[in-house]
């Protein structure tokens, strides 16, 4: 467990829906991470905060998608009008700017199937 | 980031070391090299990272080329639970990580 914690851990939903995660990172971190992670692929960077600000979001984040962290503490995600190609496992990650090792702590993710 | 070049799959037996290479050939000065490895079905998780100099920690030890162009992480004794993709990663410390598709390291009893 590395203090991250994502919820819910499984979503299965149908073509259309709207659907939301949330990711709870570590207490102290300012930087939160958003990937997708398709199967027998590495993870893709979707976007993260520091703090309440989206500093960057990937090409890959279309427009049916958005990214919230009102206070800077815990994020959400949602998919709006969900396709099949948005089935993927969603991770997230936080880490502390400045710090030793930028290490990014990942959470366990939450698997989205889209039917 | 520079791009990375990794064996798509080793295996190691169980016990024994495990010497995973990475070629980084672009890597350029400001650039680190980091490890995570990915076990089945969880997030990634950290392993270790360098500059210039070989680092150990608790998990692995990672050895850097002089010229930087590439790096080999080190499991000393490989056990069936280090069994996972591993990826490699240069990365200017901040900011978004960019995995490759990494090496599926299987270690066998």
């Amino acid at each position: 467990d590395t203090g991250v914690s994502q919820d819910p851990r499984h979503k299965i939903t149908k073509r259309g829906q709207n659907v939301t995660f949330r990711c709870d990172p570590i207490s102290e971190h300012n930087r939160l991470y958003w990937y997708r992670q398709t199967l027998g692929q590495g993870p893709e960077f979707l976007t993260y905060f520091q703090n309440e600000a989206q500093l960057e979001k990937s090409r890959l984040l279309s427009d049916r998608f958005s990214a919230e962290r009102p206070k800077g503490s815990f994020s959400t995600l949602e998919i709006q009008r969900t396709e099949q190609g948005d089935s993927a496992m969603y991770l997230c990650a936080s880490s502390l700017v400045p710090d030793s090792s930028y290490e990014q702590y990942f959470g366990p993710g939450t698997r989205l199937t889209v039917t | 980031d520079a791009k990375t070049t990794q064996p798509p799959s080793m295996d190691c037996a169980e016990g024994r070391a495990a010497n995973l290479p990475c070629n980084h050939s672009t890597i350029s000065g400001n650039e680190y090299v980091y490890w995570y490895r990915q076990i089945h079905s969880q997030g990634p998780q950290y392993i270790i990272h360098g500059l210039k100099n070989n680092e150990t920690n608790e998990m692995a030890s990672l050895i850097i080329t002089e010229d930087r162009k590439s790096s080999t992480l080190i499991l000393p004794h490989a056990t069936l639970r280090d069994t996972a993709v591993y990826y490699c990663i240069v990365h200017t410390s901040y900011g978004k990580l960019t995995f490759g598709q990494g090496t599926i390291l299987t270690v066998h009893p």
